[in-house]
């Protein structure tokens, strides 16, 4: 059962336009969520978090928004680089734990 | 500070073998967890060690097990290895307190024949 989703399994964006990469989940006792980024041959590295009790975070070119409500999340970069090329993946965590559920990815494509 | 560092990165064992996946967490963290890769799946969570006992477990057969040594470095064993069980095995770490960042190693990736 897959509680955390990601229903694009790739997305190509032009460079310096925005990407839009999509998340929904199911468990109403997430209350944190992270997104990674993962490059061929090497683990995930982190990329940016947001806590249920807030509905946006920025860091630099990437924004993440969280609707509660709709159980959706969504990871802005603007503007994409060829560099942003990498499979992204969003993932969910419960109070107090440490483990996390991971959707199955977003493969983003930045074509220069 | 090093990262978390995996070993092997490959690995070749044929139905029925057995095997021992290694994990050196980054110095100073406590908690070291497993996820399996497989195409399609994305990360499915294993189990998670802090301080040399398991303290979380994945929906995944007896087959899987692991342990933690009081270094905090950490190994998986596979028994009975399955044409499933191919697959990329991530290990993360973090301080273990609960509710951080997970840092992850590049995996080992496992074929199973």
């Amino acid at each position: 059962d897959q509680q955390v989703k990601q229903n694009s399994p790739s997305l190509s964006v032009q460079e310096g336009r925005i990407s839009i990469l999509n998340c929904d989940y199911t468990n109403s006792m997430f209350d944190y969520f992270l997104w990674y980024k993962k490059y061929p041959a090497e683990g995930p590295t982190f990329l940016i978090s947001i806590s249920s009790i807030k509905d946006k975070n920025e860091d630099g070119r990437f924004t993440v928004f969280l609707n509660k409500s709709a159980k959706h999340l969504s990871l802005h970069i603007v503007p994409s680089q060829p560099g942003d090329s990498a499979v992204y993946f969003c993932a969910a965590r419960q109070t107090g734990a440490n483990n996390l559920f991971f959707g199955t990815g977003t493969r983003l494509t930045v074509i220069p | 500070k090093a990262g978390v560092t995996q070993t092997p990165r490959y690995l070749i064992k044929t139905r029925g073998q057995q095997v021992t996946l290694s994990c050196s967490p980054i110095s100073g963290h406590r908690s070291v967890s497993w996820y399996q890769q497989t195409p399609g799946q994305g990360l499915q969570f294993l189990f998670e060690y802090f301080s040399e006992t398991q303290r979380n477990k994945g929906n995944f057969p007896g087959r899987f097990s692991g342990r933690q040594f009081s270094n905090s470095r950490s190994e998986m064993n596979v028994s009975t290895l399955e044409l499933g069980d191919s697959a990329l095995y991530l290990c993360a770490s973090s301080a273990g307190r609960g509710g951080e960042k997970l840092f992850f190693g590049s995996g080992t990736q496992l074929s199973v024949l």
